[in-house]
């Protein structure tokens, strides 16, 4: 079974600064998806950012990043320009790819997330 | 763009009572995903079809089922309700060669008293 740890349970920062968000997780696994998910007050979960296992570059999305160190089982998201917008509940989460009729699916496993707080 | 439509978005139960979640994916989405979120808590995943079977199962209680219909909308009916049944309930889905992305819903807010 896959395990995502997050061990920063709250962070914050000021306006327009960057931050860092750690993840880690275990897995046998070789082929797999990471994403790190947004959840506001709303508690609508967004996607931030996607990054293929198979892929060494790190995936960008704008103001978001990630550093992905396949050997350290390590996925960590870098929010630059903080806006107050991006405040929210932060998930990261692991999918193994599963395939079926010529497609693939996985189910999502979660970190326990990561409270940022933007400060103006 | 459309997206994940689930209803209700809020339900108000008792306990022992029985009710019934709806989800209606993204047009040409044929994968559709459930999980529940306590207070609290990360998403844990309960169940998953695609293309109108069963592909995965987590951590559903007995007391829960669902079903993927013709027309790709699912349904997660729960019986026996308990307060610990209490949670965000979402349904996600996502399109095979898709890229593997998952598309939430709002989510249905379910409150066992």
């Amino acid at each position: 079974a896959q395990t995502v740890t997050q061990s920063q349970p709250e962070m914050s920062v000021q306006e327009a600064e960057t931050v860092t968000l750690s993840c880690t997780y275990d897995t046998s696994e070789n082929n797999y998806y990471l994403f790190w998910y947004k959840q506001p007050p709303s508690r609508q979960m967004i996607l931030v950012i996607r990054q293929e296992a198979y892929k060494q570059q790190n995936a960008t999305e704008n103001r978001f990043s990630v550093n992905f160190q396949k050997a350290a089982k390590s996925f960590s998201l870098k929010i630059s320009d903080s806006q107050l917008g991006d405040t929210a509940m932060y998930f990261c989460a692991f999918m193994k790819q599963n395939y079926a009729g010529g497609t693939s699916y996985g189910k999502l496993t979660f970190g326990q997330g990561t409270i940022l707080t933007v400060h103006p | 763009a459309a997206g994940v439509i689930q209803s209700p978005r809020h339900l108000i139960k008792e306990k022992r009572e029985t009710a019934t979640l709806k989800c209606y994916p993204i047009p040409r989405h044929d994968t559709v995903y459930w999980y529940q979120q306590g207070p609290g808590q990360d998403p844990q995943f309960l169940i998953s079809f695609y293309e109108k079977m069963q592909s995965d199962k987590g951590s559903i209680p007995d007391r829960f089922s669902a079903q993927q219909f013709s027309d790709y909308h699912s349904e997660l009916n729960m019986s026996s309700l308990e307060l610990g049944d209490s949670a965000l309930y979402f349904c996600a889905s996502s399109r095979g060669g898709g890229g593997n992305i998952q598309y939430f819903g709002a989510g249905t807010r379910l409150s066992v008293l």
